[in-house]
């Protein structure tokens, strides 16, 4: 069974559509992340939610909305793409966000690449 | 600024032989955690090992171990007996707690070739 799975895999459209990135954890996790990792393979956090609720929001183009509805479900939606927003968002997720040493387990990752 | 730092871009490794993958770091914190993840070519990321600062004893994980300097803000990975299967990019990471939302902070990553 997938614990973190997102969807789509890849994703590849026009400079100023709109799309969204889903992700689901099965794990009964608390706390779940969008991570940016950009071409040079640096990963950076977007933002987190704990039980629906925005904790992190890191200094992300407004254009970019999280969504949690619960909390198996966290979505990445994002306005105007632009060529500079290619990149592969991963989501995670973890117990508790109060315990930095939990363990956060990334989903496979969505390549966009906005042409 | 909490930063986490790999000094080495790449490094390659013989079959079998030991390789050690550096990583140093800086955080005004006394608490948190270190974390190495793997990503090999299918992009997933693994978890391979994770250190408690609190702790001396250094984490092992069977081929894998680490040795972690808290004066020195060290914290590299050591793999002995060295499979094709470990050809990744490899990740430092540290996790402060609640003090930073929980986040890990990562380095630039070490590309690990194993040469058969």
């Amino acid at each position: 069974d997938t614990a973190v799975s997102q969807t789509p895999k890849y994703l590849v459209t026009q400079m100023g559509n709109d799309k969204s990135i889903k992700c689901e954890q099965n794990l009964g996790h608390d706390t779940m992340y969008w991570y940016k990792q950009d071409s040079k393979k640096f990963l950076k956090i977007m933002f987190s939610y704990n039980n629906k609720e925005l904790i992190i929001n890191e200094t992300v183009p407004n254009r970019f909305s999280p969504k949690s509805p619960d909390k198996a479900h966290l979505n990445l939606h994002i306005n105007s793409l632009e060529l500079g927003d290619s990149a592969v968002y991963f989501c995670a997720s973890s117990q508790d966000r109060l315990a930095g040493q939990e363990t956060q387990y990334f989903g496979p990752g969505t390549r966009l690449l906005v042409l | 600024a909490q930063t986490v730092t790999q000094s080495q871009p790449e490094m390659s490794v013989q079959e079998a032989e030991t390789v050690t993958l550096s990583c140093t770091y800086d955080t005004s914190e006394s608490d948190y955690y270190l974390f190495w993840y793997k990503q090999p070519p299918s992009r997933q990321m693994i978890l391979v090992i994770r250190q408690e600062a609190y702790k001396q004893q250094n984490a092992t994980e069977n081929r894998f171990s680490v040795n972690f300097q808290k004066a020195a803000k060290s914290f590299s990975l050591k793999i002995s007996d060295s499979q094709l299967g470990d050809a990744a990019m490899y990740f430092c990471a540290y996790n402060l707690g609640e003090t930073s939302g929980s986040r890990l902070t990562f380095g630039e990553g070490t590309q690990l070739t194993v040469n058969p």
